[in-house]
């Protein structure tokens, strides 16, 4: 069974970066899958930051891309996520995820639990 | 890219059946089998429901169906029960290689 879990500081002061790993158990990471960030503001919709492929290339959102950088680290079965410059409209339960590309399209099929990002001084 | 559309909320009585419509571009919902959708109920993260366009992973009720019209993709929710109540996201690949969700909808089982 695919397991992913997100850890990180909970609290980022503003102009800081915001940096996030996931664990993956369950499931190789250098698969033909790809795997990526989601976040969702309190109360809010969710929004794709981006996703990674273990060989390194890597797909990001229009309006993050200025400021997110994504890695991955095969030999511990884990990827990354910055996000540079935060404000507090990044405040968000951040979540990450496999996403298969094996067929014609790609579709996010697993995701961790999640994790409250508070973006404050 | 522009988030894909979606009703804010939608209800049903238990038993009956509710739509759930996602509006997006030729560019993602309107190319080949590019949409999924999510369930997430409060507090949770979000399952998924359905795959490329109308395909159900393993354990999801056949209740759940999806469907897709030129650049509108639906949810489809027969025999209303309570424990369906929650939020559904679609989601659609792009011709960029990227996703985009939708704004999501508020299912409310009356």
């Amino acid at each position: 069974q695919v397991q992913l879990q997100e850890s990180g500081p909970g609290l980022v002061k503003p102009s800081d970066t915001l940096s996030l790993t996931c664990g993956v158990s369950g499931f190789s990471i250098s698969s033909a899958n790809w795997w990526g960030w989601i976040r969702q503001p309190p109360g809010k919709g969710l929004e794709w930051i981006g996703y990674i492929h273990y060989s390194g290339s890597a797909h990001y959102s229009p309006s993050l891309k200025s400021r997110v950088t994504m890695s991955v680290d095969t030999s511990q079965n884990q990827f990354s996520l910055k996000l540079y410059s935060v404000t507090a409209v990044d405040t968000a339960v951040y979540y990450c995820a496999r996403t298969d590309c094996s067929g014609p399209s790609c579709y996010i099929d697993y995701w961790g639990q999640g994790t409250l990002v508070t973006v404050s001084s | 890219q522009s988030a894909l559309t979606q009703p804010p909320s939608v209800s049903g009585s238990p038993g009956q059946s509710v739509t759930i419509s996602c509006t997006g571009t030729s560019s993602d919902v309107g190319g080949y089998n590019r949409v999924s959708w999510f369930q997430q109920p409060p507090g949770t993260a979000p399952k998924l429901m359905i795959y490329e366009v109308t395909n159900r992973p393993s354990g999801v009720p056949d209740r759940f169906s999806g469907s897709k019209s030129g650049n509108t993709a639906s949810l489809i929710i027969s025999g209303l029960q309570a424990e369906d109540e929650a939020d559904y996201y679609c989601s659609s690949y792009t011709s960029s290689r990227t996703l985009v969700f939708g704004g999501g909808t508020k299912l409310t089982v009356l």
